[in-house]
């Protein structure tokens, strides 16, 4: 079936230094890929969304470029700021809902 | 605008009891979700409405959980015999169309803890 997945559960960087956080999907429909960011204590946000091939979608200095040959949706940025800090959630358009990864938490250091 | 609102904020139960949780989607959306939010699983799907309408209840544990909405400013996510693991943060979200491409809008959540 349709699935999400990031390796990562928790990824910790120094200010300053580029992240990029894996997301890799199984589906048999053509993807619509999201991040959504949920900060402490805070409702999940969308980050970012695409669903064209080999595009680069930017939002607020992250970006991420899907890529069906891969099935890969990895988000990125190059310079990490404290306020990063957050989880961050990968999930698939289902047709009317989505399926959501496990999570990666971005712990950044000053 | 407000976004969605989801009463209460935390709510404490002992094993067996029952926990109605509230959700106010945004004015204007038409498509209603649940979400049950843990460490270990991430984010579940539980249900959906469409205008009022339940299309999808099949992240729903069919025993003890259920899912209304009466009209189209709120939902109700109920569980009856509330057990250990049932504790979760419960998060329900609106979108405008319900088409799945479009926009989640996510409330705070209703942290449950069952004891």
């Amino acid at each position: 079936g349709d699935s999400v997945t990031q390796t990562e559960g928790l990824v910790t960087l120094t200010k300053g230094l580029p992240v990029m956080l894996n997301c890799t999907y199984q589906t048999t429909y053509s993807p619509f890929l999201f991040w959504y960011v949920q900060h402490l204590n805070e409702a999940p946000k969308l980050l970012l969304k695409s669903s064209t091939d080999n595009k680069r979608t930017e939002h607020q200095g992250f970006y991420a470029t899907l890529h069906k040959s891969s099935s890969s949706f990895h988000l990125q940025k190059s310079s990490v700021q404290l306020s990063d800090s957050a989880l961050y959630f990968c999930a698939l358009d289902m047709g009317y809902k989505l399926t959501f990864g496990t999570g990666t938490s971005l712990l950044v250091d000053p | 605008n407000a976004g969605v609102i989801q009463t209460p904020r935390h709510k404490v139960t002992g094993k067996g009891q029952e926990a109605t949780l509230w959700c106010e989607p945004i004015s204007g959306h038409s498509a209603v979700f649940w979400y049950r939010q843990t460490i270990v699983q991430g984010l579940e799907f539980l249900t959906y409405f469409r205008n009022q309408a339940p299309i999808d209840d099949s992240g729903m544990p069919k025993e003890r959980f259920s899912a209304q909405m009466p009209n189209q400013s709120h939902s109700t996510l109920k569980i009856q015999s509330t057990q250990p693991q049932d504790s979760a943060v419960y998060l329900c979200a609106s979108s405008l169309d319900g088409t799945g491409t479009g926009q989640l809008y996510f409330g705070e959540g209703s942290k449950l803890t069952v004891l």
